[in-house]
């Protein structure tokens, strides 16, 4: 079974620009969640969805939005980038609960913003 | 919300002996408690995780105690090796609601094995 995949792998940006980041689940996986991982930060939960709803959000401001269609695939969106966006994005799929079902993570994509 | 606490942050040991990180959480209903390995440049991968009805697991020379009172669990590598040098990363569970969870990770603690 392929595993979790995210494109592009690195990205470079500059301040105020906008980024959309792409993730393609487990096949039959229909949960996806988002991180940021920052050095000495360890992962930072961004958002969670499922069957295309958003069903968690952490505590980061509304430039960072998401989406997910039909098939599971899921973006992320960035708009009016930071310096401090500067990061690896990592996108994990599980089949449905976090708590029954294994997490899996994509090889994830490292933004940097100049 | 859910807070994890993680330490150490780094860690040298050498090869051979073992190697314990502990982590601590707050929320009092959260019911399990995953570990993550990521080395160098990798995503991080499920190396072990824990249920709150079960207060020890183990996979060969890795295993994970879990105390519910205290509210901490523990990661525990034996006969370290080479191999088993990483960042790894401790989360828990918290309820957001309609009948869904969300990880909270720790910062991570990185192990370095001297050979």
């Amino acid at each position: 079974k392929a595993g979790v995949t995210q494109t592009p792998r690195y990205l470079i940006k500059t301040r105020g620009q906008q980024v959309t980041l792409s993730c393609s689940p487990i096949s039959g996986h229909r949960s996806v969640s988002w991180y940021q991982q920052t050095p000495g930060q360890g992962l930072q939960f961004l958002f969670e969805y499922f069957s295309e709803t958003q069903r968690n959000k952490g505590n980061f401001p509304g430039r960072f939005s998401g989406r997910q269609f039909s098939n599971s695939r899921s973006e992320m969106n960035v708009s009016t980038l930071e310096l401090g966006d500067s990061a690896l994005y990592l996108c994990a799929s599980s089949f449905g609960s976090l708590v029954t079902d294994t997490q899996y993570f994509g090889p994830g994509t490292r933004l940097t913003v100049l | 919300g859910e807070n994890v606490e993680q330490h150490p942050s780094t860690l040298s040991v050498q090869e051979g002996d073992s190697a314990v990180i502990k982590c601590t959480y707050s929320d009092s209903a959260s019911n399990y408690f995953p570990w993550y390995k990521q080395e160098l440049g990798k995503r991080p991968q499920l190396i072990i995780d824990i249920r709150s009805n079960v207060g020890e697991k183990k996979d060969q020379r890795i295993a994970v105690t879990l105390n519910k009172t205290a509210k901490h669990f523990s990661l525990h590598i034996t006969e370290t090796q080479p191999e088993d040098s990483a960042v790894y990363f401790c989360a828990a569970s918290s309820y957001s609601g309609a009948g869904s969870y969300q990880l909270t990770f720790g910062k991570g603690t990185k192990l370095s094995v001297i050979p």
